[in-house]
């Protein structure tokens, strides 16, 4: 099974900041790497596919990096309305798909 | 506009079995594929089991082989999830997501399971 880790667990920012949250797998997942937000009482929403390939109707200031092991989801200036949890998810050996711990991005 | 609909919240004895179905508009299921993760209390996502897209075969995490059962009613786009032999720490939120390839484009509501006795 791949284990994803995440870092920080937590992050607290201000808004307009620069945020950079990381994603790590055990081993290679290619560029099998998705990134989801999440908002208390609500699903989780995509945001990156491909490791660096936006969802629709996401914001240009989302951007996503790496491959193979490391990766890193980008927030260029960071909005109120983004304060959430972020989850990275590998999809490149499966089953099991596997989930990080989340990253929560706080005032 | 794609929409996953799931039934409503249920409380549930431990032993017994839960069944959460998972409605779709707009596209079968089956060929997008369509997974089920969970999300204890406060905790992160847990994938759970999934049907490969392009009707591929069901595909189950090992720690709920044996309890848990993903099919699907093609002529009500309808998926379900069954989940058997319940225990406390089953309570969690349920959701379905319609799959492209294996990341989650379409999420449900979520279902709320509670296990209590």
């Amino acid at each position: 099974e791949i284990v994803m880790t995440q870092s920080p667990a937590t992050l607290s920012v201000s808004p307009g900041e620069r945020v950079t949250l990381s994603c790590r797998a055990s081993q290679s997942v290619r560029s099998n790497l998705a990134w989801y937000q999440q908002k208390p009482d609500q699903a989780p929403r995509i945001l990156i596919y491909g490791a660096s390939n936006r969802a629709t109707g996401i914001p240009a200031r989302f951007s996503g990096s790496g491959s193979g092991t490391e990766f890193t989801l980008t927030i260029s200036s960071l909005q109120s309305e983004d304060f959430a949890v972020y989850y990275c998810q590998q999809y490149d050996n499966w089953p099991p798909i596997t989930f990080g711990p989340g990253t929560k991005v706080e005032i | 506009q794609v929409q996953l609909v799931q039934s409503g919240a249920e409380v549930k004895k431990p032993g017994s079995s839960v069944k959460v179905s998972c409605k779709a508009s707009g596209g079968t299921l089956r060929t997008y594929g369509v997974s089920w993760v969970r999300q204890a209390p406060g905790q992160g996502l847990e994938w759970m089991g999934g049907i490969v897209p392009l009707f591929g075969p069901v595909k189950y995490a090992q720690s709920f082989q044996g309890r848990l059962t993903i099919t699907t009613d093609e002529s009500t786009s309808t998926a379900y999830m069954e989940l058997s032999s319940l225990r406390s720490d089953d309570t969690a939120v349920y959701y379905c997501a319609r799959a492209l390839g294996a990341w989650f484009n379409y999420w449900g509501q979520g279902t709320l399971v509670t296990v209590s006795s």
